[in-house]
């Protein structure tokens, strides 16, 4: 079993509707929660960061964490076919010195106009 | 500022031959990183550098050797190369004392070994 499991898609939605992408993982150690966006032939990019649980807000896009059921949560409002892309969650322990994350696999989202 | 630059963006390479891939950051970043990205697989950690000098194994490293001489290069070799190393390779830098767990990604190198 990975450590951190994501579904992999791929999800396609019509444009204006609310995307929901998730991630769970196994580890209770993990402290830091990320989400990445990666267009196609690109490198990932920050998007979401989140340290423990609770929830955050950035213009359309909320990012959740619920550690007692080890489940992490990423939702974009009113998508865009600009939001096309593929999204890795990604996490790190709390002690880490050497901040290695660990990734899921991406889900890979496509908005359709 | 370039930020996080890979060299090369392609190649192919027959079984057996060697190359270096080479990562640069003009951010003064002490943590670099390099990822292989498959199918199916996400990002996978090959090896990593927490400053100038140093090197530590990651969760894949084997077939590859690194180097860190300068703090802003970050090369990754392939000695011998086989076609499960065909993939795309992606370096990282992180700044440890900002407060982020963030790292920054370079554009990607693509490998095909035949």
């Amino acid at each position: 079993q990975k450590e951190v499991e994501q579904d992999p898609g791929p999800l396609s939605v019509p444009e204006g509707a609310i995307v929901s992408l998730n991630c769970t993982y196994s580890n209770s150690a993990f402290q830091y929660f990320m989400w990445y966006r990666q267009y196609s032939r690109k490198g990932p990019e920050l998007l979401m960061y989140t340290y423990s649980s609770g929830n955050k807000e950035d213009g359309r896009f909320t990012a959740q964490v619920d550690k007692s059921s080890k489940y992490i949560s990423l939702f974009i409002r009113d998508s865009q076919p600009s939001d096309s892309a593929t999204y890795l969650c990604a996490m790190s322990l709390r002690s880490s010195n050497t901040g290695k994350l660990i990734f899921g696999q991406g889900t890979t989202l496509q908005v359709k106009p | 500022n370039a930020g996080v630059t890979q060299t090369p963006k392609f190649r192919v390479l027959k079984t057996g031959q060697s190359m270096t891939l080479l990562c640069a950051q003009d951010m003064n970043h002490e943590y670099m990183y390099w990822y292989r990205q498959d199918p199916g697989m996400g990002l996978r950690l090959i090896h990593y550098s927490v400053g100038e000098g140093t090197t530590a194994k990651g969760e894949v490293p084997d077939g590859y050797n690194v180097s860190r001489l300068k703090k802003q290069n970050f090369l990754l070799g392939l000695e011998s190369a086989a076609p499960s190393q065909t993939s795309v390779y992606f370096c990282a830098s992180r700044d440890p004392t900002g407060g982020i767990e963030t790292q920054y990604f370079g554009p990607g190198t693509r490998l095909l070994v035949l």
